[in-house]
């Protein structure tokens, strides 16, 4: 059965520093999705990483995967406060449907 | 395309009433999904569709909840009697399944927040 863990499960940042949420599954799987939910809002699409060493970036959010490790990374760089949200990775599931088993979370908050 | 559509937003209901909560997913998606979220569950998947047929419901909690998919575009999830702990997020998400396409992940609809007194 496919388990997803992340870590850490709560953040919280200074303003233009570095950070790195980590996501860790336990079964084979060669795609990996990271999602974002900001406080009673659904939840928004940001990385689609389909293969080894599938590494997306968009702003100041750089996504990575790494299948032999079974992890996935999320890097920020220089937060900003818009940038606290929750955060989810959701792992494919490895059948025909694209069921995605997702992690409990990452709660960023970024202080000024 | 308007997204994943989900109705209603928001629903106050008492304890045992039947309640039901309605998605209309992307045009040519063909996965549907519904997750509930909690505060202490986090984010649980309840059953999913393919083509329209149910795969795997294994997550529904209990026998008070159903759901149909009765075409491609409709897709329901029923709650009868309703109780005060069903009190959570609904999100109805759709995708285009693996089998049809390289998998781009789920869209997620605005979700119903559900209260039951």
């Amino acid at each position: 059965e496919l388990k997803v863990e992340q870590n850490p499960l709560f953040l919280s940042m200074q303003e233009g520093k570095n950070y790195t949420i980590y996501c860790n599954y336990s079964t084979t799987s060669d795609r990996l999705y990271w999602y974002r939910q900001d406080p009673g809002k659904s939840l928004e699409s940001l990385f689609v990483l389909l293969s080894n060493g599938a590494v997306k970036q968009e702003g100041r959010l750089m996504a990575s995967l790494d299948t032999k490790a079974r992890l996935s990374t999320l890097h920020i760089t220089a937060a900003v406060h818009d940038l606290s949200a929750t955060y989810f990775c959701a792992v494919d599931e490895k059948t025909s449907y694209d069921k995605v088993i997702f992690g409990p979370g990452t709660s960023l908050s970024v202080i000024p | 395309d308007a997204g994943v559509i989900q109705s209603p937003r928001h629903e106050v209901t008492e304890m045992g009433q039947e309640v039901t909560l309605r998605c209309k997913p992307i045009s040519g998606h063909n996965s549907l999904f519904w997750y509930r979220q909690t505060m202490m569950r986090g984010l649980e998947l309840l059953i999913y569709f393919n083509n329209n047929v149910p795969i795997d419901d294994s997550g529904m909690p209990e026998d008070r909840f159903s759901a149909k998919m009765p075409n491609a575009s409709f897709s329901t999830l029923k709650i009868q009697p309703s109780e005060p702990r069903d009190s959570a997020v609904y999100f109805c998400a759709s995708s285009l399944s693996l089998m049809d396409g390289p998998g781009y992940g789920y869209t997620f609809g605005s979700g119903t927040r559900l209260t039951v007194v």
